[in-house]
Order: structure tokens, then sequence, then C-alpha cells
């Protein structure tokens, strides 16, 4: 099955710095990547996607990257702002007989020092 | 709010009590999951149901149980659980063709 690696998994940054956040996955049939973001206390919300026939995607101050020979991608959080702070995940989907099949990375805590 | 709604938001239960869990979603989607959420642990995916089949079943054990008796409700039946049970069950649904999921709020277990 499919496996997802995040790193890291504590990320301290002054505010006005920027923020990255990796992930590697194991299988090429995995074709979308989700970034999630929770705060304390509440659900997670989808924030940024890349699809795999497309390299690079931005919105705003967030930005996410795939390399799909190397099976990576990560997110890109420039300027950051106090409201950053959260627990940050990455996903990869695959479609498996119709369905999507879904894992997670394990949680990236993003911490925005002001 | 999301659209997707989880009750309740706080259980606590004994290892020989029988509980559930409730979600619904407003959103017109026909795909519904459970995750687990454990402390320093990735996000589990425990259930799919896609129209209200269970598609998914990712080796949970048998003290879980779903239901999903129609697209806008699922259900996870708890019975004989352990403390390891413990963690924030987080209710999602999408639609089945595409893929972006929404989360409910969740419910924090705590099993005793």
């Amino acid at each position: 099955g499919e496996n997802v690696e995040q790193h890291p998994s504590t990320l301290s940054v002054q505010e006005g710095d920027s923020a990255v956040i990796k992930c590697t996955y194991s299988d090429s049939a995995s074709n979308y990547f989700p970034w999630y973001k929770q705060e304390l206390g509440k659900r997670p919300q989808l924030i940024i996607d890349i699809r795999s026939n497309v390299g690079e995607k931005k919105d705003q101050r967030i930005a996410v990257t795939l390399n799909k020979t190397a099976k990576h991608f990560s997110l890109h959080i420039t300027e950051t702002q106090p409201e950053d702070s959260a627990v940050y995940f990455c996903a990869a989907y695959m479609n498996s007989g119709g369905y999507q099949k879904v894992t997670f990375g394990t949680g990236t805590k993003l911490q925005v020092i002001p | 709010e999301t659209g997707v709604t989880q009750t309740p938001r706080h259980l606590v239960m004994g290892m020989t009590n029988k509980k559930s869990l409730k979600c619904e979603q407003h959103l017109g989607h026909n795909a519904m999951y459970w995750y687990k959420q454990s402390a320093k642990k990735p996000l589990e995916l425990m259930f799919v149901y896609n129209f209200k089949e269970q598609t998914e079943n990712n080796s949970v054990p048998s003290r879980f149980s779903p239901e999903c008796p129609n697209s806008s409700h699922l259900f996870l039946h708890l019975h004989t659980l352990q403390p390891e049970d413990s963690a924030l069950y987080l209710c999602a649904s999408s639609q089945s063709t595409a893929v972006e999921a929404f989360f409910g709020q969740g419910t924090r277990l705590t099993v005793v």
C-alpha cells in the first residue's frame, strides 16, 4: 500500500519568515495531493492541493510543488503570520477500482513566533 | 459551518459500554469516511462508504461497526472498546468523483 512520510514533525519560524514542509510518497499511482490545516481543537481544512499533471500551484502566500519523478511534494508558506500556527497534514490519493484511497502524513506542527 | 456535523462532540465511555457516533452531511456528497486521529500518529482511514456501500475497511477491529443508512448519514457503533481506542474520531464527506474531503468537528472519545 501507499506510504506517506512527512517532515519535519515540528517547525518553529519567526513571523515573516518562510516555512517549508515536505512529504514523500511511495506509490506512483497516487495522483492527487492535498494539504490540510488543523488548528487546535478544530477540524482539518483543505488549504491547497495539486494534481499529478501539475508541477506547482500557488495561492497567495501558500504554494505547493510536486516532483513526480522523486515522488515528493512540498508546502511552502511565505511571510508567515501567527495565525498560520497549526498542524499541517499532507495526503496522497489514488484511484483504486473507481474509488479514492487516501494516505495521510503524520503531520507537522508549525509555530510562528511573533 | 462546513456542512458536516458530528455528535456528540465529547464522549466518555467504559469498556463494557455500547455507544454510537453520528455524522451528518448536508453537502450532497455521496462518499463518507471515518478517520481516527490519535496523538502523534497520522490520520488513519477506518471506513469508506460510496453511495451507501462500504468500499474500504482498513483492518479495523470488529468492536467498531459502521452503518450508512443513506448517503447523508454515517454512524460508528462502538462496543467493548479498549483504552487505546481513545482518540478524536473524524467524519468526512466528498463527491466520489472528486477528492476534496470536508471534515466534521470530530468526536473526542475517551475510554475508561
